[in-house]
Order: C-alpha cells, then structure tokens, then sequence
C-alpha cells in the first residue's frame, strides 16, 4: 500500500512566522501534490513537482513556495504565514496518470 | 465554466437504496476519472477509477463512463450508514503535466437507516 506521510496533524502558528509542512512517500512516485481544502470551496491545487527539483504552480500559489530535493519528500512553504492561510493541508502522490493518493492531512491554525 | 461539477448535495437516501452520484466535465480529451470517498475530518481516499465508456463494477461500487456525453456517475448498492460522507469526481485534463487531476467540489452524501 502507498504510504504518504505528512509530519504534523495539527500546527498553529502566529501571523509572519514561516512555516513548513512536510510530506514523505515510500512508492518511489514521480509526481507530489500540495492542495488546501476550506468548507464550500473544495480542493484548490497549491504547487505540484514531477521529479526531483521540478515544480509547477498551482490555481493557488501565492504566498506559498515549494522544494523538492528529494524524489521521497516534497516541501510546502508559507513564506510568512497570514490567517487567510488558516486550512487543512493535504499531501498527495502519484505514478505517471496514476490515481493519487493523500496523506492525512495538516490542520494549519494560523493566530 | 469549471473543469468538473458535480451537484453539492445533500443527497440523502434511505439505507439499502441506491444512491446516485454524478459529475460533468468539460475537456472532451479527458482520459481519467477518479472518484474519492472523504469522511468528515479525514482525507480523500480512492474508491474507483474508470479509463474506457461503459460500467466498471467493484463491490457495492459501480463506475459509468459516458465520454459523449462528458459525465462520469457512481452509482452506490444497497447504501449503509457508513456511507455517509462526502464523494468527490476528479478527472485529468488533456494537455496538462501529467498526473494533474482536476476536482470537483464534492457531493455530500447521508444514508439514513
């Protein structure tokens, strides 16, 4: 089974601090996925990376920036972390065309 | 217009009937189609896949394709409680980075007993 790993399941955090959210999957997947969800509005694509050092740009990627040094682990980053930035996280990955598969999720409180 | 859409819900049906979910999308040179199940709190986990027009049955779970007509259905048997949850269409996009997927916002469903 594909194990996708996000390092925090809660987080709160203050207004200007930087933030990062880590994911790690053990299925040696190509591509990683950072979407946030908020109620009514669904899953809002952030940033993706299909291979080591490679990223694109999301619906969403402002006031956020990605890394991805290794294929295993893909790194989401808010700069400097303001409360419209309060939302779960989710952490996904997949082989070429491939479904996706989630990690459990960050609930990121920012104060 | 949305890549995908599918009716917010609620649906509600009651236990052992069969409940009805669809989505529509736009890209006609869409290939995938994905539907998800995600428990309130939780994160999306993957029910069914379906690549090629017709039905794809797995379980309780049947997946119908209709690319002619750009809507993709999952149609639920004998719905249980534990059904309850949100389903959420995810379909790829002809001419998107690989492995993209595109989300509808999701259909609450309630199965009551």
């Amino acid at each position: 089974d594909v194990k996708v790993t996000q390092s925090s399941r809660y987080l709160v955090k203050r207004t200007g601090e930087k933030v990062f959210l880590e994911c790690v999957q053990d299925m040696d997947h190509e591509n990683m996925f950072w979407y946030r969800q908020d109620p009514g509005l669904g899953l809002r694509l952030i940033y993706f990376s299909y291979d080591v050092k490679m990223k694109e740009k999301g619906d969403i990627p402002e006031g956020y920036s990605v890394s991805r040094e290794k294929k295993e682990r893909f790194s989401l980053i808010l700069e400097s972390a303001s409360t419209n930035q309060t939302s779960m996280y989710l952490c996904a990955s997949s082989l070429a065309s491939r479904p996706q598969h989630f990690g459990d999720g960050t609930r990121l409180s920012i104060l | 217009q949305k890549e995908v859409e599918q009716n917010s819900g609620p649906l509600s049906v009651p236990e052992g009937a069969i409940a009805s979910l669809n989505c529509t999308y736009s890209d006609r040179g869409s290939q995938s189609f994905f539907w998800y199940r995600q428990y309130s709190g939780k994160s999306p986990e993957l029910i069914m896949f379906i690549y090629s027009n017709g039905d794809k049955e797995d379980g309780r779970f049947t997946a119908q394709l209709n690319k002619a007509s750009q809507y993709v259905s999952l149609l639920i048997r004998d719905s249980q409680p534990s059904d309850s949850a949100t389903y959420l269409c995810a379909v790829n996009k002809r001419g998107s980075t690989l492995g993209r997927l595109y989300f509808g916002r999701g259909t609450q469903l309630t199965v009551w007993p």
